[in-house]
């Protein structure tokens, strides 16, 4: 399994409501990111964890959540969000490797109404 | 901090050859990633250098310069399926971040 599976793969919500985002990989990758990317930009890093710790957060406001339960799932809870936290969100992870690259999911779409 | 700068669209001609540019200036050198991403997809990698010099990949090629901070992705016999976005992108913080380029949207037409 050489992939990064997200869901759901579009997700409308209002600003009051709390969702969730999933992502699951089975590459023994330890390390699993958040990404968020607006239209005609290039990716965001937002969140990384590192043999499922939180290392790296890149001052995201409290209102999205991350979570790892274990090595091969990565949470993205969603919580009173504004309209322009629209966009895609992208899941990776990569091997502790150099060349290996990060393996991207195809996102979430998501529209805050 | 970092700063990875590439222009912003190209066009080319189905079975045409185009370059695109990305320097980079960071604190640190971990190698430089290239990706492709169609819209609304995941990126999907393409190469990795590490080394200066050119490695070629099928049609795909990737240059790298680290004295000038400086690579490119050539792209040869264009495609139309290659009309997509490349990002070149530098990995941060030993490997735990990737930090993208502004990316560059290359349409290719008939």
């Amino acid at each position: 399994d050489t992939e990064v599976t997200q869901t759901p793969k579009h997700l409308v919500m209002g600003m009051t409501n709390k969702k969730s985002l999933k992502c699951e990989q089975h590459m023994g990758h330890r390390a699993m990111y958040w990404y968020k990317q607006k239209a005609k930009k290039p990716p965001e890093l937002m969140f990384v964890y590192s043999y499922e710790k939180l290392s790296i957060n890149e001052s995201v406001p409290s209102r999205f959540s991350p979570e790892c339960p274990n090595s091969s799932l990565l949470n993205l809870h969603l919580h009173a969000l504004q309209p322009e936290d629209s966009a895609l969100y992208l899941c990776a992870s990569s091997s502790s490797g150099a060349g290996d690259g990060y393996t991207f999911g195809s996102g979430t779409r998501l529209t805050v109404v | 901090g970092q700063n990875i700068d590439q222009p912003t669209e190209m066009t080319a001609t189905e079975g045409a050859i185009v370059q695109i540019n990305c320097t980079y200036q960071t604190s640190g050198f971990n190698g430089l990633f290239w990706y492709q991403q169609h819209a609304g997809e995941a990126p999907t990698f393409l190469s990795y250098n590490v080394l200066d010099g050119l490695e070629e990949k099928g049609r795909f090629s990737s240059f790298l310069s680290r004295s000038k901070g400086y690579s490119y992705l050539l792209l040869k016999e264009l495609q139309m399926k290659d009309s997509a976005s490349y990002l070149c992108a530098v990995p941060w913080t030993g490997f735990q971040k990737l930090v993208f380029g502004t990316g560059t949207r290359l349409l290719v037409s008939p």
